[in-house]
Parts: C-alpha cells; sequence; structure tokens
C-alpha cells in the first residue's frame, strides 16, 4: 500500500497571496496526479506527473521523485481557488488519495 | 465537455431499497472503471474496480452482495446500492483513466446519496 500525506489540511489565504500545497508518498510510483474538488463534488484533474515540473496559468506543480515529494503551487490565489486539492499517486493499476487540502481564499 | 458522464447527481432512497447509479464513458472505451466513496472531509475510498466482462474486484471490506457492480458495456458501469440503510449515505463516484493519453484521470460528476 502506498502512504500519501499531504499538508497543510486546512489553508486560508488572503486573495493575491502565494500558496503551497505538499503531498509525500512512501513507495515509488509511475504517476502523481493532482485534483481539484469543488463543494458540489466534481473532481477535476489538474495536472499529472511523472517527473519534473508543469505549469497552467496560475498553477504549478513540481514533483521529486527521489524524495518522494510533489508541490502544488497558486499564484495571486483568487477566491474561485476555493475548493479541495487532493494528491493521487498511481502505484501499480491503483490510486492512493490524499485526505485532501481544504483551501479558502478570502477576498 | 464531459469525458465521464455519472447520474444520478442527489438521490433520495428509503431504507430498505435499492439504488442505481450509472457512469459512462462518452469520449472513449473504458475497459476498467474505478467507484469510489467519500464521506464528509475524508478522501476517497476506493470500493471496487469495474472490467467490462467480467466481475469486479472488491476492495477489502466493502460487500459486493451490497454494492453490486455491473459492467456490461465499455461505455457504462452501474453502482446499485442494494437494501439501502443510513449509513450507506456517502458521495459515490466513478472514474476511468485514460491510457491513449497517458493515463491521463476522469471522474464523472459524483452522486450524493441519502438514506431516510
Amino acid at each position: 500500500k502506498n502512504e500519501v500525506e499531504q499538508s497543510p489540511q486546512n489553508l486560508t489565504a488572503q486573495e493575491g497571496e502565494f500558496i503551497t500545497i505538499n503531498c509525500s508518498y512512501s513507495v515509488g510510483i509511475s504517476a502523481l496526479h493532482w485534483l481539484q474538488q469543488h463543494p458540489g463534488g466534481g473532481i477535476v484533474s489538474l495536472f499529472m506527473l511523472s517527473s519534473g515540473k508543469k505549469k497552467h496559468g496560475r498553477l504549478i506543480a513540481t514533483i521529486n521523485i527521489q524524495e518522494k515529494h510533489s508541490s502544488l503551487h497558486i499564484t495571486a490565489s483568487h477566491p474561485r481557488d476555493s475548493a479541495v486539492y487532493i494528491c493521487a499517486v498511481r502505484w501499480g493499476n491503483q490510486f492512493y488519495f490524499g485526505t485532501g487540502t481544504s483551501l479558502t481564499v478570502i477576498p | 465537455g464531459a469525458v465521464v458522464s455519472q447520474h444520478p447527481s442527489w438521490v433520495i432512497c428509503k431504507s430498505g431499497t435499492s439504488v442505481k447509479i450509472e457512469c459512462r464513458s462518452l469520449d472513449f472505451q473504458a475497459t476498467t472503471m474505478f467507484w469510489y466513496r467519500q464521506f464528509p472531509k475524508q478522501s476517497l475510498m476506493l470500493m471496487a474496480t469495474s472490467n467490462e466482462g467480467s466481475k469486479a474486484t472488491y476492495e477489502q471490506g466493502v460487500e459486493k452482495d451490497k454494492f453490486l457492480i455491473n459492467h456490461a458495456s465499455l461505455t457504462l458501469s452501474t453502482l446499485t446500492v442494494t437494501s439501502a440503510h443510513p449509513e450507506d449515505s456517502s458521495f459515490y463516484i466513478c472514474s476511468l483513466d485514460d491510457r491513449s493519453s497517458g493515463n491521463t484521470i476522469y471522474f464523472g460528476e459524483g452522486s450524493w446519496l441519502t438514506v431516510v
């Protein structure tokens, strides 16, 4: 089993702040996903990483395979970024999920 | 546009009745779909892996006779909660991965089940 830990669990930020969410896992993986879950429940995949760094708009995701660690960064945060962010690792044919980071961005 | 369609989004049912949730792959054929359950403030818990044309693989602790999964075609998997009880009230969500696009995960919209 792959243990996935996320931090922080909860995060409140002022609009415009730079935000970092961390994810660590215990066993080597084939890919790591960052997911965004809105209050209604729907989940969208933000990034899939197997190495290095990816950027999409104000979102940046990095992964360090040797350290088994990934970070999700949000630059110039906005209230619409408020959601739960979930780290998921693919190990074999299964996915293992972190408990999520609940982000609230205050105007 | 949506890749995976799940419905119903919300369902309220009486204890003892059965509820069926559908998960459809819209853009490609999915030989494997995953069913998850999520309780409030908790992470996704894999319930079972649905395999087209064969029996589902259930995770430990998930009752296969209570949570019936049918994957009758390459685009449709269904989860039926039989003899529902209030403790089955939860958020259920399906997902599939598109191996043709490098294992991108797609999720359904999820289904909120309330058993009264």
